[in-house]
C-alpha cells in the first residue's frame, strides 16, 4: 500500500532563518508525482511545490526547493528566509501516474516566530 | 481565471435540514473532488467526478449526495447529517492529464 509519512506534527522557525520538513513515502510504482501543500488558516489548500518521480533534479519554486532522494523514499521541503506568512499546516502528498488518488500526509504544523 | 470558488463559506444546519454545498470553476477542468476535512488532519477523499460522471465514491453515507450538472459545477447535498459530519468541506478541480489540483477555500460546517 502506499504510504506518506510526516513525522513532524509540530515545528517552529524565527523569521528570516531555514526550516526543513521532513516526508518519507513508500510505493512499489516507478512512475509517481509529490507535492507539498500549504494550508493556512484561510484553509485554502495552495500548492507549494511539485516533484515528478522521473526527474532527478530536484524541483525550486523561489524560496521553497525540496530534497529529493527516491532510493530513500525521501521528499523534505526546505523554506529559505522564512517569513510570517509562512505559517501554516503542510502537507505531503502523493500520486501514482497511473491512480489519480491524492494519498496525504498527516501534516506539520510550522509556526514562524518574529 | 485560476480559482475555485465555493459557497457558502460558513453554514449551521440541523440535524433534519436539508442544505447544498456548491463548487464552481472556469478554467476548463473536467475532474472534480469534494473532500471532507476534520481539524488538522489531512483531507479525505470523498467523491471524484470526471467529465461529470461519478467515478469514485470512497463510501460516503448516504446523506451526502453529490451531483456534477455541468463541466463548471459541483453541488454537494446534504440531509439529516449528524453532528460528526462538522468539518471543512473542500473542493478541488483538475484538468485531465495534468498533476496539480487547485482547491477552493471550503465551506466550514457545524451540524447542531
Amino acid at each position: 500500500a502506499q504510504t506518506v509519512t510526516q513525522s513532524q506534527p509540530e515545528m517552529s522557525v524565527q523569521e528570516a532563518e531555514t526550516v526543513t520538513l521532513s516526508c518519507t513515502y513508500d510505493t512499489s510504482e516507478s512512475d509517481y508525482y509529490l507535492f507539498w501543500y500549504k494550508q493556512p488558516p484561510s484553509r485554502q489548500m495552495i500548492l507549494v511545490i511539485r516533484q515528478e518521480a522521473y526527474k532527478q533534479q530536484n524541483a525550486t519554486e523561489n524560496r521553497f526547493s525540496v530534497n529529493f532522494q527516491k532510493a530513500a523514499k525521501s521528499f523534505s521541503l526546505k523554506i529559505s528566509d522564512s517569513q510570517l506568512g509562512d505559517a501554516a499546516m503542510y502537507f505531503c502528498a502523493y500520486h501514482a501516474g497511473n491512480n489519480r488518488k491524492l494519498i496525504w500526509g498527516l501534516g506539520t504544523s510550522l509556526a514562524v516566530n518574529p | 481565471d485560476t480559482e475555485v470558488t465555493q459557497t457558502p463559506k460558513h453554514l449551521v444546519m440541523g440535524m433534519t435540514n436539508k442544505k447544498s454545498l456548491k463548487c464552481e470553476q472556469h478554467m476548463g477542468h473536467r475532474a472534480m473532488y469534494w473532500y471532507k476535512q476534520k481539524a488538522k488532519k489531512p483531507p479525505e477523499l470523498m467523491f471524484v467526478y470526471s467529465y461529470e460522471k461519478l467515478s469514485i465514491n470512497e463510501s460516503v453515507p448516504s446523506r451526502f449526495s453529490p451531483e456534477c450538472p455541468n463541466s463548471s459545477l459541483l453541488n454537494l447535498h446534504l440531509h439529516a447529517l449528524q453532528p460528526e459530519d462538522s468539518a471543512l468541506y473542500l473542493c478541488a478541480s483538475r484538468y485531465p492529464g495534468d498533476t496539480e489540483a487547485f482547491f477552493g477555500q471550503g465551506t466550514r460546517l457545524t451540524v447542531v
